[in-house]
């Protein structure tokens, strides 16, 4: 059974990083075939593709907020961690990581998301 | 990057009528589009890829189809848990980018 769980903080403030991770179990990034890709949703508002990365450590990003996204995986602790660097209030939205197969990119199974309020 | 523009933004229907809803790219994706369907408070579900290979647990009353830049998802007959926001999404170029969603609503 595939699973996936984000955390992190449910506040930052205006101008901070964001640290996520999103630690999962039933499949491996360590060998072919996987990837796992962070999506975000603004309250009331529609998905936004931020970045993904292969099991190969090929790393993808969203134009628009390449600059202030790094992502990366720990293969012992099952884990992928997206940071993202000067928050601003926009950014307030739930942020969830999904699995997908590797040269495929249809996301097949989602965590349950995270609220990240940001605000002073 | 490709944009990807659903309608309507809001149907409303009634149980057991046909829903059809449409994603239009803004350059050619051949084949490669999903949909998700997402209810309120979880996660989206993958429903359809590749335009129309339903995913592990779709119902069969869920069917793709399209081609290029026009796409559609028609559910046959509406179930009352068919009511939610269906997003699509593409996967033929970088970044991935998904549509601003069609909300279906109970009339």
């Amino acid at each position: 059974q595939v699973t996936l769980r984000e955390s992190g903080p449910a506040l930052v403030k205006p101008t901070q990083t964001l640290t996520l991770t999103c630690t999962f179990s039933g499949f491996s990034l360590n060998t072919g075939g996987m990837c796992v890709g962070w999506i975000r949703q603004p309250p009331g508002k529609a998905l936004e593709w931020l970045a993904l990365i292969n099991w190969d450590d090929d790393k993808y990003y969203s134009r628009s907020l390449r600059a202030r996204l790094t992502v990366s995986k720990d293969i012992s602790k099952n884990q992928v961690v997206l940071t993202m660097t000067n928050m601003d209030p926009l950014d307030t939205a739930t942020y969830y990581c999904a699995r997908a197969d590797y040269g495929h990119y249809w996301f097949d199974s989602w965590g349950q998301g995270l609220l990240v309020t940001v605000s002073s | 990057e490709i944009v990807l523009t659903q309608s309507p933004a809001t149907l409303s229907l009634s149980p057991g009528e046909r829903a059809t809803l449409s994603c239009r790219a803004s350059q050619s994706l051949s084949r490669y589009l999903a949909w998700y369907q997402q209810k309120p408070g979880q996660a989206p579900r993958l429903l359809i890829y590749d335009a129309s290979t339903r995913a592990t647990g779709t119902p069969a009353r869920f069917s793709g189809s399209g081609f290029g830049t026009d796409f559609t998802l028609t559910i046959s007959s509406l179930e009352p848990e068919d009511f939610a926001v269906y997003y699509c999404q593409q996967r033929s170029d970088w970044p991935l980018t998904f549509g601003q969603g069609t909300r279906l609503d109970i009339k």
